[in-house]
């Protein structure tokens, strides 16, 4: 079954505006970790976060992780065209064969 | 260089052909994965391999195949294609699992007609 759920599912925003995504999943977790899709490419991972962190930063990134909500959420900073993608949340389930298991996606479009 | 690389990117096939998927990591990873994009971009994991033994397999159909055939390498061999199959395959390679991040290929967009 799904583990992840990001919402919203699409996000449209000016250039220079923050863009916040949501993820929510359902079982305990080693790891949370958030990749970026562009179109027609593979997947880039962006950042990881373990169960026993609260927050991340990485350049404009920032993820922060709420283990008794079960909730994560992945802020970018002064949004760029470039950051037009898709980005997905995926957890490492805790006790289970070690996998990630993806969400549905958030698309993310930045106009210029 | 890249780092996980598989092909062919493209693969145009009619149904009940029989074809396959190569994926090469020169990363050192001791995992490699086997995920499908459906047209909804949602990703499945198919199968995970670590040290070329087959640790995952989700409830893939049989005509589904990998192969392992050393730590750097896992091929996907499908049998009588079906229509249900068009999706993007995505292979991956990571270091110790899930535990730490995934490196993917550019994936194969797999079409049958």
């Amino acid at each position: 079954s799904q583990q992840g759920e990001e919402d919203p599912q699409a996000l449209s925003i000016q250039e220079g505006e923050n863009a916040t995504m949501n993820c929510s999943y359902k079982t305990s977790i080693n790891n949370l970790q958030w990749y970026r899709q562009n179109s027609g490419r593979g997947l880039v991972h962006l950042i990881l976060i373990r169960s026993n962190e609260r927050e991340k930063h990485s350049g404009r990134l920032r993820v922060t992780l709420d283990t008794s909500k079960k909730s994560s959420s992945l802020l970018i900073t002064a949004s760029r065209a470039a950051d037009t993608a898709s980005y997905f949340c995926a957890t490492d389930a805790s006790g289970a064969n070690s996998k990630l298991t993806f969400g549905k996606g958030i698309t993310l479009s930045v106009r210029p | 260089d890249t780092a996980v690389s598989q092909t062919p990117k493209y693969l145009v096939t009619q149904m009940g052909n029989d074809k396959s998927i190569k994926c090469e990591q020169n990363l050192g990873h001791d995992t490699m994965y086997w995920y499908k994009q459906d047209s909804k971009k949602f990703l499945k994991i198919m199968f995970s391999y670590n040290n070329k033994e087959l640790i995952i397999n989700e409830t893939v159909p049989n005509r589904f195949s990998p192969k392992s055939p050393d730590k750097a390498h896992l091929n996907l061999h499908i049998n009588s294609l079906e229509l249900g199959d068009s999706a993007v395959y995505f292979c991956a390679s990571s270091h110790q699992g899930a535990r730490t991040e995934a490196f993917f290929g550019q994936g194969t967009r797999l079409t049958v007609v």
